[in-house]
Order: C-alpha cells, then sequence, then structure tokens
C-alpha cells in the first residue's frame, strides 16, 4: 500500500517569501500521476498541479510543482496573503488507487 | 463550466446507512469519473470511490465493502451509500470530477462539500 508523506507538517513564513513543500511516496508513483491541491479554511480544494509538474487552468505562474518516482516538491517561488492555506499532495494508480498526503499547513510568521 | 453540488442528511444515526447525491449541472456526465472524497474534522482527505457513466466503480479497500456509489445519467447524478456507519464517518463529503487522461488522475472540480455527523 502506497503512503504518501508531507512535510513539513506546518511552514511558518512571510508574504514574499518561497515556499517549498515536499511530497514522498512510500513507493514510486505511476508515470507522475501526482497531483497538488489548495485548501483554505471552509472550502474546498482547489486542483493547482497536475502530472507532478502542469499547472493546472487559471494557477498563477507562482505555482511550480516538481519531482519524480518518489519524490515531489510544490514550490510557491512569492507568497501572497491568500496562499496561506493547507496543501495536499495525491496519488493515482498504486494500491490503493487514489491516496492523499497528510497536507501541509503553511502559515503566517 | 461544470458545477456540483452535494444534497442529503446532514445527520444520520449510528448504524444507520448514509446516503448522499451530487447533482452534476453544465456539463456532460460521461466526461468523467464521478467520485466520492470525505475529510473527517481536521484531518486528512480520503478517496471513497468512483464510478463511470457505464456503472463501472472503483472503491476504496479500506471502506470494507460498506460503499455502494451508482450513478443516473438521466438526472444528471451520482449518489453514495454507506452502511453501518459510526462516529469515525463523521466527516465533510464532496463529490468531485476525476479526469484520469488529461488530468493525469487529478480532481478537478469539486462541490462545495457537505457535512454529515453520525449520532449515537
Amino acid at each position: 500500500e502506497i503512503v504518501l508523506t508531507q512535510s513539513p507538517g506546518t511552514l511558518s513564513l512571510s508574504p514574499g517569501e518561497r515556499a517549498t513543500l515536499s511530497c514522498r511516496a512510500s513507493q514510486s508513483v505511476s508515470s507522475s500521476y501526482l497531483a497538488w491541491y489548495q485548501q483554505r479554511p471552509g472550502q474546498a480544494p482547489r486542483l493547482l498541479i497536475y502530472g507532478a509538474s502542469s499547472r493546472a487552468t487559471g494557477i498563477p505562474d507562482r505555482f511550480s510543482g516538481s519531482g519524480s518516482g518518489t519524490d515531489f516538491t510544490l514550490t510557491i517561488s512569492r507568497l501572497e496573503p491568500e496562499d496561506f492555506a493547507v496543501y495536499y499532495c495525491q496519488q493515482y494508480g498504486s494500491s490503493p488507487l487514489l491516496t492523499f498526503g497528510g497536507g501541509t499547513k503553511v502559515e503566517i510568521k | 463550466q461544470v458545477l456540483l453540488q452535494e444534497s442529503g442528511p446532514g445527520l444520520v444515526k449510528a448504524s444507520e446507512t448514509l446516503s448522499l447525491s451530487c447533482t452534476v449541472s453544465g456539463g456532460f456526465i460521461r466526461s468523467y469519473y464521478w467520485s466520492w472524497i470525505r475529510q473527517p474534522p481536521g484531518k486528512e482527505l480520503e478517496w471513497i470511490g468512483y464510478i463511470y457513466y457505464s456503472g463501472s466503480t472503483n472503491y476504496n479497500p479500506s471502506l470494507k465493502g460498506r460503499v455502494t456509489i451508482s450513478v443516473d445519467t438521466s438526472k444528471n447524478q451520482f449518489s453514495l451509500r454507506l452502511s453501518s456507519v459510526t462516529a469515525a464517518d463523521t466527516a465533510v463529503y464532496y463529490c468531485a470530477a476525476l479526469t484520469i487522461t488529461a488530468y493525469k488522475g487529478a480532481f478537478d472540480i469539486w462541490g462545495q462539500g457537505t457535512m454529515v455527523t453520525v449520532s449515537s
């Protein structure tokens, strides 16, 4: 069974700073079927990145994804006030078919 | 623009069956794999399962046969039934559209979510 481990659990940063979030899989993720989501309080998740590095429609270019195999990274180049939220990674293809990571909270320092 | 809206009871008694529906508007129900995802308060997301318009399904093994997802293409709706619920099933339940090819297995459309509480 594949497990996605996100780190750190909480990231305390100031607006304008760079955020680097990690998602590590316990086994290789099929063909980079790895996505990232942003969830603001009281809202549904929003797709940011799919296929490990492709931005979803309407997502600003300050968000970027990278990685392959078992190690993936979401980078926010310069944090805007609306970027303080919880971020989840998600894989498709390994057993179980779909799993999410435990999330990283990006909070204002 | 495809929109999803969950509906159903917000309170279910323990040992009974949770039933929710998701109405799809602004899109063609044959275009996606229609999914249910849940999130217990303060916790992470958990995929429950999906259904294709043809009726083929795939469920999370962790729910051990308690889940049934169905689709009604004439109403542009799909539904979730979760039997023998316990307090551990208390969560916000989201319906979402999964795109396997173009979005490489990602959920690109989400409903707003509906809170379901299991009472004893």
